[in-house]
């Protein structure tokens, strides 16, 4: 069982839609997650961090997280084009500022 | 823009041969960290630094070397390249003291043939 799991996707919506990213992980005791967004050839750039259950929300991005079921979610509202990336699901391992990544998901938005 | 810079930005090597990668962290951010993506895949965690030593490491073989200099900024060096080890090379720098956000530079592309 991989450490934290992503579907590859890609993920299609149509613009103006919401996309609904998962991702699940095997620790229990992890504290700490994050959504980052990759453009084709670029490096990870942070969207949202998350550590309590619930629901964390910034501009049209909503992170869930769910410890008892060990999955955390990204939305993104009013999809756009320029959102078309992969998105990769991290947690931190054991406080130690180490990330572990799963493998992305891409997201198509269609015009 | 991050603030964190990586050199060069594109690298070919052959089989064999031995290679450099530098990284510049944030300023005032004392803990730099070594990942690895192969197309296609998350990154991955080589090492980190903190406060020039060496915090950590995932499941890379001791040919993958590292340091971090006064100043902070990073080198990672790997010997006795192998084609597998053709992949996208990210540092990625933090402030312990304020955040455990760790923010990326722009990566080096190394590709071996």
């Amino acid at each position: 069982q991989k450490e934290v799991e992503q579907n590859s996707g890609p993920l299609s919506v149509p613009e103006g839609a919401i996309a609904s990213l998962n991702c699940t992980y095997s620790d229990r005791g992890s504290q700490s997650f994050f959504w980052y967004r990759q453009y084709s050839g670029k490096s990870p750039e942070l969207i949202m961090s998350i550590y309590s259950n619930g629901d964390k929300e910034d501009g049209r991005f909503t992170a869930q997280l769910n410890k008892a079921s060990q999955y955390v979610s990204l939305l993104i509202r009013d999809s756009q084009p320029s959102d078309s990336a992969t998105y990769l699901c991290a947690r931190e391992r054991d406080s130690s500022y180490k990330l572990i990544f799963g493998s992305g998901t891409r997201l198509l938005v269609r015009p | 823009e991050t603030g964190v810079t990586q050199s060069p930005t594109h690298l070919i090597k052959t089989r064999g041969q031995q290679v450099t990668l530098r990284c510049s962290s944030q300023s005032g951010h004392n803990t730099v960290s070594w990942y690895q993506q192969a197309l296609g895949q998350g990154p991955q965690f080589i090492f980190q630094y903190y406060r020039e030593e060496e915090n950590g490491r995932g499941n890379f073989p001791p040919r993958f070397s590292g340091l971090q200099f006064p100043n902070y900024s990073s080198e990672l060096n790997v010997n006795a390249l192998e084609l597998d080890d053709s992949a996208l090379y990210l540092c990625a720098s933090t402030d312990r003291a304020s955040t455990d956000t760790q923010y990326f530079g722009p990566g080096t592309r190394l590709t071996v043939l």
